[in-house]
């Protein structure tokens, strides 16, 4: 059973709409990250999130943090082409030093 | 100027040989680590190294091994190697044991034939 689970695992869009993608635990984070992964390079941290209830935004990427911070949607507004990516949502849960990685969302954002 | 670079990008090998990918960060960084992505691109962690200390092992197989010759490198050896060993293993770092905002490197596609 993996420690975050993320929602939905497969995402194509027409450029222009939004999207969101949900990352989902049972357990408390003391910080979640998001990451970006294009084909053949190595993840990308986008941001952290920290706080209960804490939203950042990152030119058209709204990230939030859930009141109880078990959980985290990153949503996309008007999604370009460029947007196209798998996002990994990843936090530490268990004072153990290790970061866990949710499966991931795979987002294609058509032209 | 690459910030956690690892080399090879490719490794293609036969069953039962012996190989390395070596790794380094640029950063200043205390913290190193080795994660795998498998075919389902679901990244698990393999090893974490803080200053040069082994912190984590998490349950690999003790034909893998990681060296740590000072805190700005960390390579991955692997003996005998198996055809479930192919995937892609990346490199990361961190400021520090307790911060989580990894830097990754470009990955290496490791395939057993």
């Amino acid at each position: 059973t993996q420690l975050l689970e993320q929602s939905p695992q497969f995402l194509s869009i027409q450029e222009g709409e939004n999207l969101t993608v949900y990352c989902n635990s049972s357990s408390v984070f003391s910080s979640l990250q998001w990451y970006r992964q294009e084909p053949g390079e190595g993840p990308v941290l986008l941001v952290t999130v920290v706080t209960g209830g804490e939203v950042k935004k990152l030119k058209r990427l709204t990230f939030q943090f859930g009141d109880a911070r078990k959980d985290s949607s990153l949503h996309i507004t008007a999604a370009q082409p460029g947007d196209t990516g798998l996002y990994l949502c990843a936090g530490e849960a268990r004072d153990d030093y290790k970061l866990s990685f949710g499966a991931g969302t795979t987002v294609t954002v058509r032209a | 100027d690459t910030a956690v670079s690892q080399t090879p990008k490719y490794l293609v090998t036969q069953m039962g040989n012996d190989k390395s990918i070596k790794c380094e960060q640029n950063l200043g960084h205390d913290t190193m680590y080795w994660y795998k992505q498998d075919s389902k691109k679901f990244l698990k962690i393999m090893f974490s190294y803080n200053n040069k200390e082994l912190i984590i092992n998490e349950t690999v197989p003790n034909r893998f091994s990681p060296k740590s010759p000072d805190k700005a490198h960390l390579n991955l050896h692997i003996n005998s190697l198996e055809l479930g060993d192919s995937a892609v293993y990346f490199c990361a770092s961190s400021q520090s044991i307790t911060d989580f905002e990894a830097f990754f490197g470009q990955g290496t596609r490791l395939t057993v034939v």
